[in-house]
């Protein structure tokens, strides 16, 4: 089996609770962000986005927060299930329109039944 | 249907040989990607593809050659491959959206080397 990820932040939930994600940026001149899903043996999935006029954004069970007076971004997920447990990154871009984003360490979460 | 394919999955060679990875989007998008994976999960940037012009070229070691034929296809030599070069490589292609960059990623490619 894998042996990856032992330094890998874990947030443990119960299934059916809500579940909340956290990522720290440092870079001010940041003005987009994402937030991607990684499953095992999968590469990362899109999941939703916010640009740095907004401070909250909402999709399906999702909703980004950002914070831009701390730097702060979370992903909150409504009633999570056991599909949700995976890997989830925060990224932003490196500077306004830039193709260079830079990725947080991630967090894996892990759905408890 | 795949959106963004990699070749091969996996990748098991010896120190020291020359391998390839290849990448190819069917997404009609203008720029490419190769991150590197670590085993903690840390994401990294190596280099980006906008039109076949190198737009991205990060503190990588030049044993590690990005190549793009054309705007749909970005492949990744690497030369004299090393042991710390074990990792889960992975393709990218975004377009532009109002400046953002929404990136699909490939499957991946776990590269051991022994």
């Amino acid at each position: 089996g894998e042996s990856v990820g032992l330094h890998l932040p874990t947030l443990s939930v119960q299934e059916g609770d809500n579940s909340i994600i956290n990522c720290a940026y440092s870079n001010s001149a940041s003005d987009y962000f994402i937030w991607y899903k990684q499953e095992s043996g999968k590469g990362p999935q899109f999941i939703i986005d916010i640009r740095s006029n907004m401070d909250k954004r909402q999709g399906q069970r999702v909703t980004v927060l950002l914070n831009k007076t701390v730097k702060h971004l979370s992903l909150q997920i409504a009633a999570t299930q056991p599909g949700d447990s995976a890997v989830y990154f925060c990224a932003e871009n490196a500077a306004s329109g830039t193709y260079k984003y830079i990725f947080g360490t991630g967090t894996r979460l892990k759905v408890l039944a | 249907d795949t959106a963004v394919s990699q070749t091969p999955k996996y990748l098991v060679t010896q120190m020291g040989n020359d391998k390839s990875i290849k990448c190819e989007q069917n997404l009609g998008h203008d720029t490419m990607y190769w991150y590197k994976q670590d085993s903690k999960k840390f994401l990294k940037i190596m280099f980006s593809y906008n039109n076949k012009e190198l737009i991205i070229n990060e503190t990588v070691p030049n044993r590690f050659s990005p190549k793009s034929p054309d705007k749909a296809h970005l492949n990744l030599h690497i030369n004299s491959l090393e042991l710390g070069d074990s990792a889960v490589y992975f393709c990218a292609s975004s377009q532009a959206r109002q400046g953002a960059h929404e990136q699909f990623f490939g499957p991946g490619t776990r590269l051991t080397v022994l």
